[in-house]
């Protein structure tokens, strides 16, 4: 089944321990994003991947890192978690190829609580 | 980045009553917009886009170009379409990586 999972769905933890959320894909998509959701703000792009080694910002990157060593999977680092960063994230990806347009898939969601 | 604007936040209908979720966008290129919707605690899933100009789950959005919008429209609203719903730009091949969504506009429908 072609799908996007995240790991882990839920986490608590407190104020910088240092933590790691997976995101996996299995439809050899090359472009992969991380968003965070809050209430009355929607959904923010973190950081996204066109590609394998080729990461970039998007709206909301201080605080997280992302990496892209291979193409099934893009981890999200927060190596110092504060409580702003208490969020619904979400990991996406997509198929690209110059001119198309096409769906992002989107995974469970990970919900964050950083006490 | 390609940009999208939802202005409202909360649009609540009555069961039956027609609804237009607002989608506005502002940027150049070709504006092949998506929809997403997600129900409550699930995950965000593509209800519709632009260039397939089809209707699903009774939901149409057409693209105005003259007035920059892709408003989602349906004219009987049923309590199941409670949900939170996304305007979404295109990412693809290219440097059009950097996604701006719309805030979302949640959508109750009342019995």
């Amino acid at each position: 089944e072609a799908q996007v999972t995240q790991n882990p769905r839920y986490l608590i933890t407190v104020t910088g321990k240092k933590l790691t959320v997976t995101c996996s894909q299995n439809m050899n998509h090359e472009y992969m994003s991380w968003y965070r959701q809050d209430p009355g703000l929607g959904l923010r792009q973190i950081y996204y991947s066109m590609n394998v080694e080729v990461t970039d910002k998007g709206d909301v990157p201080e605080g997280y890192k992302v990496s892209r060593k291979e193409k099934r999977n893009f981890p999200l680092i927060l190596e110092s978690p504060s409580p702003n960063q208490t969020s619904l994230y979400f990991c996406a990806s997509l198929k690209t190829g110059f001119g198309s347009y096409n769906e992002q898939f989107f995974g469970p969601g990970t919900r964050l609580t950083v006490l | 980045a390609q940009r999208v604007t939802q202005p409202e936040k909360l649009l609540s209908v009555f069961k039956g009553a027609p609804v237009e979720l607002k989608c506005n966008y502002s940027y150049s290129g070709s504006p092949e917009l998506f929809w997403y919707v997600q129900y409550s605690r699930q995950r965000l899933q593509l209800l519709l886009r632009h260039i397939s100009r089809e209707s699903i789950k009774g939901f149409t959005a057409d693209l105005n170009k003259g007035e920059t919008s892709f408003h989602l429209k349906k004219p009987f609203a049923q309590e199941e379409d409670s949900a939170i719903y996304y305007c979404a730009p295109p990412a693809h091949g290219g440097s059009q990586g950097n996604l701006i969504f719309g805030k979302g506009t949640k959508l109750s429908v009342k019995p």
